[in-house]
């Protein structure tokens, strides 16, 4: 199984400052035939399911604010909302969709 | 608008038997693989289960393989999730999702979810 390792836990940011969420494979999302890489980024608000934000590492979701952006290739990967605003307190998850077993990280909690 | 909608959760002891369903709108659910990703409280987002688009095939996290059967009635936009010999490991909210770009894909949209607690 492909283990994602998503780091900080938590980070508490101030509005309009930058917030950077990490995302580590434990092996390679990365399909050489295609040149895209298998990893997605959702946001999940209090009692809301998950909203994907990202696919493809990059990929932006129709409707996604373009403070929002996704990088990274292979095996470690970028979450980064550029100047947060109130609204981006969340709960941010990435997956790969690489391989079966589908995985998500951990998530990380991000704080006004 | 694409949309999901699951029912049938409830309180069920352990060993005992449930049936979650979920109802497409907006979109036509035969031309996507569906599936259930759960959450459990304080955790984040489990796969549990694939289907494909014609129901021929389809997909399991380990530790539901043998007891939970995910199958589909695309005349009805339907899915619906098996779940027998319940553990208190499988509480949860169990999601419908729509899977993007085949059974290899991210999950758009996703249901309101509907919460299976196994205890007793």
């Amino acid at each position: 199984d492909i283990v994602m390792t998503q780091s900080p836990n938590s980070l508490a940011v101030s509005l309009g400052e930058r917030a950077t969420i990490n995302c580590k494979s434990s092996q390679s999302v990365f399909w050489t035939s295609n040149n895209l890489n298998y990893l997605a980024w959702y946001q999940q608000k209090g009692g809301q399911p998950p909203k994907v934000l990202f696919y493809w590492a990059s990929t932006r979701q129709s409707g996604v604010p373009d403070r929002f952006s996704g990088s990274g290739s292979g095996t470690d990967f970028t979450l980064t909302i550029s100047s947060l605003q109130a609204e981006d307190a969340a709960v941010y998850y990435c997956q790969q969709y690489y391989s079966l077993p589908l995985t998500f990280g951990g998530g990380t909690r991000v704080e006004i | 608008e694409a949309q999901v909608a699951e029912s049938g959760g409830g309180l069920v002891q352990p060993g005992g038997s449930l049936r979650i369903s979920c109802v497409a709108s907006g979109f036509p659910m035969s031309g996507h693989w569906m599936g259930w990703v759960r959450q459990a409280p304080g955790r984040g987002p489990e796969w549990v289960a694939t289907i494909k688009r014609d129901g021929s095939e389809t997909m399991y996290v380990d530790s539901v393989k043998g007891r939970f059967t995910i199958s589909r009635d695309n005349a009805q936009n339907s899915v619906f999730l098996e779940m027998n010999s319940l553990r208190a490991e499988d509480t949860a909210v169990y999601h419908c999702v729509t899977l993007q770009n085949t059974n290899y894909g991210w999950f758009d949209p996703w249901g309101q979810g509907t919460r299976v607690t196994v205890s007793s």
